[in-house]
């Protein structure tokens, strides 16, 4: 079975901090995606990744950026938070060109006070 | 305008019922349409998907697409409490995949 981890469930942090979401896989796959999901506005994607050290911007990237130095981790900075970023966030992964199966995480609970 | 569009909801039906879920795109360049489920306090699952038009069934799920009118639409046969979650629809635009906002489903026992 695929899995894919986060590093928290829930996370708690104040306005200006510095913020890093982990996000593993362990089934070698070449793509990685971070999301965030709101009420009312489903997922919108941050950020995704085709490759080590490869990344693309994707619909809302703005306040956000990522990391990816090992294939099986994909991690997402915010480097000043702000309560606007008050969010679930969702890490998937996936194979090939096919994009159309991902495998999400459990995702985080982010609450920026 | 938002790429997929999502009827929002919330769905409350009778064990048995039929449920059915609708989502509108905006490109008809798009060509695969994908339905996740979502479980509560947990990350979406791939359903199924459909390529192009027509009618895809697994089990009690039916997934259809009519691209005549951009419409994408999910059935439910004989519904179980255990269907009770949210249902996202999504397509493939750019290698990239576009949700809809999610429909909430809850199937009374």
């Amino acid at each position: 079975d695929v899995k894919v981890t986060q590093s928290s469930r829930y996370l708690v942090k104040r306005t200006g901090e510095k913020v890093f979401l982990e996000c593993v896989q362990d089934m070698d796959h070449e793509n990685m995606f971070w999301y965030r999901q709101d009420p009312g506005l489903g997922l919108r994607l941050i950020y995704f990744s085709y490759d080590v050290k490869m990344k693309e911007k994707g619909d809302i990237p703005e306040g956000y950026s990522v990391s990816r130095e090992k294939k099986e981790r994909f991690s997402l900075i915010l480097e000043s938070a702000s309560t606007n970023q008050t969010s679930m966030y969702l890490c998937a992964s996936g194979t090939g060109t096919a994009f159309l199966e991902q495998f999400f995480g459990p995702g985080t609970r982010l609450t920026v006070l | 305008q938002k790429e997929v569009e999502q009827d929002p909801g919330p769905l409350s039906v009778p064990e048995g019922a039929i449920v059915s879920l609708n989502c509108t795109y905006s490109n008809s360049a798009f060509q695969y349409f994908m339905w996740y489920r979502q479980y509560s306090r947990k990350g979406p699952e791939l359903l199924m998907y459909t390529y192009s038009s027509g009618n895809k069934e697994d089990g009690r799920f039916t997934a259809q697409v009519d691209k005549s009118s951009k419409y994408i639409s999910l059935f439910i046969r004989d519904s179980q409490p255990s269907d009770s979650a949210t249902y996202l629809c999504a397509t493939v635009n750019d290698y990239k995949l576009s949700f809809g906002a999610g429909t909430t489903v809850t199937v009374r026992a």
